[in-house]
């Protein structure tokens, strides 16, 4: 049984769509993150939700928008795609507390063309 | 912003110890040290983590002075399938007082046969 799921594994899809990406989670965590991995392989911290409310935005565009319909979900919407956004994102989970192990999907990798 | 310093890559050969140092000058009373391994296409995975002196598992074992400034990661006989990116990562806190899992850029370490 997956951990942390994300779907899709892949996304290719034309500069000024709408998409979306789901995660999921089966540990009982109550944080949830996402991240992106640029081409240069450096993780950055996007977002940080604990129990379904936000508690980290790291400076993301407005067109980034994380939802949490309950503590198992944090799926992440992204409107007008541009060419910078290709990269692979990555949702995590944790334990609250800042030495709480973090749990990762195994990433979707967004192509925009 | 990561806090933490790595070497950008390694080089090792079958059979050998690997030690890779991180730097974390600006460490924090209630930070711990953690360490992750990531594959391609796999999200990061957690291996090992510690406070202070040494901490110990199948895996791993890491190495932290007194003074928590850096800490070694280190990996005995390494085989071809430890070849993957090693982050360290230590704690941080967000403007509201949240944790922020803070990746540094990782050290790429290739197992030569």
């Amino acid at each position: 049984d997956t951990a942390v799921s994300q779907t899709p594994k892949y996304l290719v899809t034309q500069m000024g769509n709408d998409k979306s990406i789901k995660c999921e989670q089966n540990l009982g965590h109550d944080t949830m993150y996402w991240y992106k991995q640029d081409s240069k392989k450096f993780l950055k911290i996007m977002f940080s939700y604990n129990n379904k409310e936000l508690i980290i935005n790291e400076t993301v565009p407005n067109r980034f928008s994380p939802k949490s319909p309950d503590k198992a979900h944090l799926n992440l919407h992204i409107n007008s795609l541009e060419l910078g956004d290709s990269a692979v994102y990555f949702c995590a989970s944790s334990r609250p507390g800042g030495a709480a192990p973090l749990h990762f999907g195994n990433g979707t990798r967004l192509t925009v063309t | 912003l990561a806090k933490t310093t790595q070497p950008i890559s390694m080089d090792s050969y079958e059979g050998q110890e690997v030690n890779i140092t991180c730097s974390h000058n600006n460490i924090a009373t209630n930070d711990y040290i953690t360490w992750y391994q990531q594959f391609p296409s796999q999200g990061p995975r957690f291996i090992i983590q510690g406070y202070k002196t040494k901490v110990t598992n199948e895996v791993a074992s890491l190495f932290i002075p007194a003074d928590r400034k850096s800490s070694t990661l280190s990996l005995p006989r390494v085989s071809l399938s430890d070849t993957a990116v090693y982050y360290c990562l230590v704690g941080d806190l967000a403007s509201g007082g949240s944790y922020i899992p803070t990746f540094g850029r990782g050290t790429s370490l290739i197992v030569h046969p």
